[in-house]
């Protein structure tokens, strides 16, 4: 149980345009879910907090405008790089928070590589 | 804030052998919780082992053990006949649990078994 998706698992696209990945729960309801960001060889950095129904909580120095966050399920959640350019080429992670189970570990989607050219 | 730092970048051991990874953490909570992740080359985040703070024993997943001194906000994971498989990243990591919920996580130690 606690399986998390991501959609798709690589994508490439041209500078300027908007790319959108997904974040499924298959087994749960995650009223919460999270979107890092990660770099080679390097930790995950928390990018932004995604509740069901609400606004996202983005964190310090990332922009919500750029990176728009939706999670309008209990078992999605969707991550839109809106205008990409090179730098924004990166490995992205989501994982979610089971509140059905005690224990509070989230539990990881495969990542998402994309590159931007 | 809250602060994780794992101060070995890179670690090797020999196949069958057992190995530490150190993790120190920094905070003013009495609650929250402590775990090791494991991500291999496939780069999939893996839960290896979780700790509350409020309980003094020691946790312990088959080879994967923890020596959580809290007074000293330490966390360290020993992993006991390494396995060839245990080859990764392994990431420490620290959560409130409250308000987001959301980890903290230390730079993460490369650790290469070997043959």
């Amino acid at each position: 149980g606690a399986v998390v998706s991501q959609h798709p698992s690589r994508v490439i696209c041209k500078s300027g345009t908007s790319v959108k990945i997904e974040c499924r729960s298959l087994d749960f309801q995650a009223t919460t879910m999270f979107w890092y960001r990660q770099f080679p060889k390097k930790s995950l950095m928390l990018m932004a907090t995604s509740n069901e129904g609400s606004k996202a909580t983005y964190e310090q120095g990332v922009e919500k405008d750029k990176f728009l966050i939706n999670h309008a399920s209990l078992t999605l959640s969707t991550l839109t790089v809106t205008s990409a350019h090179p730098e924004d080429s990166s490995f992205y992670i989501c994982s979610a928070r089971d509140w059905g189970r005690a224990g509070y570990e989230q539990y990881f989607g495969p990542g998402t590589r994309l590159t931007v050219t | 804030a809250q602060t994780v730092t794992q101060s070995q970048p890179e670690m090797s051991v020999q196949e069958a052998e057992t190995v530490t990874l150190s993790c120190t953490y920094d905070t003013s909570e009495s609650n929250y919780y402590l775990f090791w992740y494991k991500q291999p080359p496939s780069r999939q985040m893996i839960l290896v082992i979780r700790q509350e703070a409020y309980k003094q024993q020691n946790a312990t997943e088959n080879r994967f053990s923890v020596n959580f001194q809290k007074a000293a906000k330490s966390f360290s994971l020993k992993i006991s006949d390494s396995q060839l498989g245990d080859t990764a990243m392994y990431f420490c990591a620290f959560m409130k649990p409250a308000g987001t919920y959301k980890y903290i996580f230390g730079t993460g130690t490369r650790l290469k078994v070997l043959a």
